[in-house]
């Protein structure tokens, strides 16, 4: 079966830290992998998506990147973090866009 | 481009009443819809999906949602509420306009809560 796994559940990091959030997936190949970030009242934003290794699209201009160095594995970076990164982050995968999205546990990232 | 709208922030309903939760839906190519539920600090589950089959759609928890392509609509029903289901909920589209559009994209969520 397929599993998911993202890492840390929670995280405080000092305004100017950098940044490196993990997402795995298990049981599957060539999935479709997303970053989103959720803010109350907001829903959630899609950060960044990817169809394959190294190909990674942006939705948002920010402070933040992601990558794909391996099949399934997807990772939200950033050099320099920002109080306003400050959210609830969720990685997801589907195998294309007609199927259901599996979502990690998420992150809670606090900036102070 | 597509994009949905989640008419509601928040729904109050009695424990046994309707629960109707609205999604409308923008979409330039037949979309494919889907209904998600979360629990605090958790991440979402899928209540279930509309993928151009039977408009009235059946999901667990006794949930259902009906495509409505003249009124761009998805709106989430289910007869009676129990307290278990508490959460947010969320629309979300996705559609095959071609290119590289693999997004999939979610509605602000409504926050339903049942009073007892």
């Amino acid at each position: 079966s397929q599993t998911i796994h993202q890492w840390p559940a929670t995280l405080v990091q000092p305004v100017g830290s950098p940044l490196s959030l993990e997402c795995t997936v298990e049981g599957t190949s060539n999935p479709n992998l997303y970053w989103y970030r959720q803010a109350a009242g907001r829903g959630l934003q899609l950060l960044f998506y990817s169809v394959g290794i190294g190909q990674i699209s942006s939705e948002v201009p920010q402070n933040l990147s992601a990558s794909r160095p391996q099949d399934r594995q997807f990772i939200l970076s950033s050099k320099k973090l920002l109080l306003s990164d400050s959210g609830f982050y969720l990685c997801a995968w589907n195998l294309n866009i007609r199927t259901e999205a599996f979502f990690g546990q998420g992150t809670r990232l606090t900036v102070v | 481009a597509q994009s949905v709208t989640q008419l509601g922030s928040h729904v109050s309903v009695s424990e046994g009443a309707l629960v109707l939760l609205r999604c409308n839906y923008s979409s330039s190519v037949p979309p494919y819809l889907f209904w998600y539920v979360q629990y605090p600090n958790q991440g979402l589950q899928l209540l279930l999906k509309y993928t151009s089959a039977a408009t009235l759609v059946k999901g667990i928890n006794g949930f259902e949602a009906e495509f409505k392509k003249s009124e761009t609509s998805f709106h989430l029903t289910k007869p009676s509420a129990h307290m278990s289901d508490a959460a947010e909920y969320f629309c979300a589209v996705s559609d095959d306009s071609g290119g590289s559009n693999y997004k999939l994209t979610f509605g602000k969520g409504t926050l339903l809560t049942v009073n007892p």
